[in-house]
């Protein structure tokens, strides 16, 4: 399995509302991350664990809570969203330190914020 | 301050027009750059890794190169399918498996 699986694909929700998102990878990656990524922009970092624990947090609103309860699954948990925050977010993992094969994305959570 | 930029911003070539992408680099302590191609609404496909200036890589119709302050992306006689998002991506030393992107090059082909 060379995938990086993200659930749901869209994901509509109220300024009130609280959802996940999902990401999956069984690669034996020990780094996962979270990215945001407006349109026609490049992704921007929000997340970084290593080894299931948080070690970057690029001072991400506290209304966007990441989870990792394994070394296979990371949750971003989302709760009082604004429009703004409407974009594609992407899970990505990878080796222990960066090697031939780069980073591996998933395929994305496209959010609206209504 | 670390610094990744793409040019151009947009490309439109005709089919079999091959072209260079650019992307140039002020960072410390370079460990490696990665090219991605991203297509509308998903994520990013990994391309490349290039680690040191002079490293050549070919995939298909696609070559990247390494200098020490840039790297070329060039597409060789491109087809429509080669339409998409090019990336890239530095990864440096102390920056704790993080990546930095240029803003990207949106290339366009057609038949």
């Amino acid at each position: 399995d060379t995938e990086v699986t993200q659930t749901p694909k869209h994901l509509v929700m109220g300024m009130t509302n609280k959802k996940s998102l999902k990401c999956e990878q069984h690669m034996g990656h020990r780094a996962m991350y979270w990215y945001k990524q407006k349109a026609k922009k490049p992704p921007e970092l929000m997340f970084v664990y290593s080894y299931e624990k948080l070690s970057i947090n690029e001072s991400v609103p506290s209304r966007f809570s990441p989870e990792c309860p394994n070394s296979s699954l990371l949750n971003l948990h989302l709760h009082a969203l604004q429009p703004e925050d409407s974009a594609l977010y992407l899970c990505a993992s990878s080796q222990d330190l960066a090697g031939n094969y780069g980073y591996t994305f998933g395929s994305g959570t496209r959010l609206t914020v209504v | 301050e670390d610094q990744v930029t793409q040019s151009p911003e947009a490309l439109r070539l005709q089919e079999g027009e091959s072209s260079s992408l650019n992307c140039s680099y002020t960072v410390s302590g370079l460990r490696g750059l990665f090219w991605y191609r991203q297509d509308p609404g998903k994520g990013p496909e990994f391309l490349f890794t290039l680690y040191s200036a002079g490293e050549e890589k070919e995939k298909e119709r696609l070559k990247a190169t390494l200098t020490k302050k840039e790297s070329f992306l060039h597409i060789t006689a491109p087809k429509p399918e080669d339409s998409a998002t090019y990336l890239c991506a530095v990864y440096m030393k102390g920056a704790g498996n993080k990546l930095t992107f240029g803003g990207g090059t949106r290339v366009l082909v057609k038949p």
